[in-house]
C-alpha cells in the first residue's frame, strides 16, 4: 500500500501567517486522486482540495494544494482563527486508499 | 442537500460482529455516480479506509481487514451497512460513513481531477469491550 507522510507534526503559527503542509507518498501517485481534508475536534473531516489541487465546493481560496509524484503540499495563506485544526492527506489512486497521520496547526 | 448519518450500537463484544447503519437522504444510493464508502478514525486519531459499496453490489475492501468486512447498499432503504466481524480491541474507533463521487471534475486537456470523500457523516463511536 502507499504510505503517505505528513510534515510536520503540528505546525505552531500565529493568525495572518502562512502555514505550509507537507505529504510525501512511499511511492508515486496519480495526482488526480490526491486530497487534503480539514478536521475540528469532534467534527468528521472536511474536503478541501481534490485533485491534488482543485478547491471543494465553499473553501476559501487562501487554500490551495500543489504537487506531483510523490510530494505533495497544501499551503494556507493568512491563517485565519478557524483554520486551526488537523489536516489530513489521502491518495485514492491505488486500492487500498491510505491517508497520512495528519498535521495539527496550532495557534502559536 | 446531502445527508449521511450513521447508527449503530456503541459497544460491542470481542468475537462478535459490529453492525453499522448509514441513512442517505437527499440522494439516492442507486446512482450510479457514487461510491459509499466507511472510514474509521482510532482514538490515536489515525484515519483508515475500510471500503466501499456501489449500488451494483461491487465492493472494495482494504486487506488489511483480512476478510472480516462486509459493505452492503440497499436500494430500496436508501441506506448502506458495514459489517466487521471478529471484532477486537482493535477496532475500537469512530466510524464514518462517506460519499466518492465516481466521475471527475474535467479540467483541462483531457484531465480530469476526482473528488475523493466529499460528503460525510457525524461519525458514530464504538468500543469493543466485554
Amino acid at each position: 500500500e502507499v504510505v503517505l507522510t505528513q510534515s510536520p507534526g503540528t505546525l505552531s503559527l500565529s493568525p495572518g501567517e502562512r502555514a505550509t503542509l507537507s505529504c510525501r507518498a512511499s511511492r508515486t501517485v496519480r495526482s488526480s486522486y490526491f486530497a487534503w481534508y480539514q478536521q475540528k475536534p469532534g467534527q468528521a473531516p472536511r474536503l478541501l482540495i481534490f485533485g491534488s489541487s482543485s478547491r471543494a465546493t465553499g473553501v476559501p481560496d487562501r487554500f490551495s494544494g500543489s504537487g506531483s509524484g510523490t510530494d505533495f503540499t497544501l499551503t494556507i495563506d493568512r491563517l485565519e482563527p478557524e483554520d486551526f485544526a488537523v489536516y489530513y492527506c489521502q491518495q485514492y489512486g491505488t486500492s487500498p486508499r491510505t491517508f497520512g497521520q495528519g498535521t495539527k496547526v496550532e495557534i502559536k | 442537500q446531502v445527508q449521511l448519518q450513521e447508527s449503530g450500537p456503541g459497544l460491542v463484544k470481542p468475537s462478535e460482529t459490529l453492525s453499522l447503519i448509514c441513512t442517505v437522504s437527499g440522494v439516492s444510493v442507486s446512482s450510479g455516480s457514487f461510491y459509499w464508502s466507511w472510514v474509521r478514525q482510532t482514538p490515536g486519531k489515525r484515519l483508515e479506509w475500510i471500503g466501499y459499496g456501489f449500488y451494483s453490489g461491487s465492493t472494495s475492501y482494504n486487506p488489511s481487514l483480512k476478510g472480516r468486512v462486509t459493505i452492503s447498499v440497499d436500494t430500496s432503504k436508501n441506506e448502506f451497512s458495514l459489517k466487521l466481524s471478529s471484532v477486537t480491541a482493535a477496532d475500537t474507533a469512530v466510524y464514518y460513513c462517506a460519499r466518492e463521487p465516481a466521475d471527475g471534475l474535467y479540467v483541462a486537456d483531457g484531465l480530469y481531477h476526482y473528488y475523493g470523500l466529499d460528503v460525510w457523516g457525524q461519525g458514530t463511536a464504538v468500543t469493543v469491550s466485554s
